[in-house]
């Protein structure tokens, strides 16, 4: 059975920062892995999604690796700001058809 | 992205009563569709599977008695939640899959329900 754990539970930083946010899956045959931001009592915005056969995408400020071996991702997100300040999941594509196992989450806080 | 809408947001209902929840892909078509749980500070959990024109597949220790899926057409599905008990309070996602890939999906903005 697939879990994905991310690491840190929470997280709070000055304006500014560049950060990194951890998420670990504990079966490697992944089709994928998508990290998503979820504001709060909202749904999910997708961020990136990593394909198995990729290593990272970028999108603006935000780089996510996959090391699919090791079973680890990593968010990087440069230059933070307040407006990132948000639940950030990563969830992994695998096993039977489309089903995705979710994260357990890091709350974001970037602070003035 | 594809634009998946959710309806109602949020509702309020009394213990007993039964909740349909819609979920609409306005972009394109789906076949399969997903529902999610999310309760207070915890992840999102995959409840089931909702199949365009058979019966949805639910997840282990799902009731499907309990939370009635009907994929009524390729782009509309509900969930009722029957009998609602206040333990069924949380935040109820659904997602679509990007066409027969399901290489990535798209997630609807969530219904808040809360059962007195």
């Amino acid at each position: 059975k697939q879990e994905v754990t991310q690491i840190p539970a929470a997280l709070s930083v000055p304006e500014g920062e560049n950060l990194v946010l951890n998420c670990s899956f504990t079966d490697s045959a992944i089709y994928n892995l998508q990290w998503f931001r979820q504001d709060p009592g909202k749904g999910l915005t997708s961020l990136l999604l990593i394909q198995s056969s990729q290593r990272e995408q970028t999108s603006g400020r935000l780089n996510a690796s996959l090391d699919k071996s090791s079973g680890r991702s990593t968010l990087y997100i440069a230059a933070s700001q307040p407006g990132d300040s948000a639940t950030y999941l990563c969830a992994v594509r695998s096993g039977t058809a489309s089903k995705l196992t979710f994260g357990t989450g890091t709350r974001l806080q970037v602070t003035l | 992205g594809a634009v998946v809408s959710q309806h109602p947001s949020r509702v309020i209902c009394k213990s007993g009563t039964s909740v349909k929840i819609e979920c609409r892909s306005l972009d394109f078509q789906a076949t399969t569709m997903f529902w999610y749980r999310q309760f207070p500070k915890q992840s999102l959990m995959l409840m089931a599977t909702s199949n365009e024109g058979s019966k949805a597949t639910y997840e282990q220790g799902v009731e499907k008695d309990k939370f009635l899926i009907n994929h009524a057409s390729l782009t509309l599905s509900t969930l009722t939640v029957t009998s609602a008990h206040p333990e069924d309070s949380s935040f109820y996602i659904c997602s679509v899959p990007r066409s027969f890939s399901y290489n990535e999906q798209f997630f609807g903005p969530g219904t808040r329900l809360t059962v007195l």
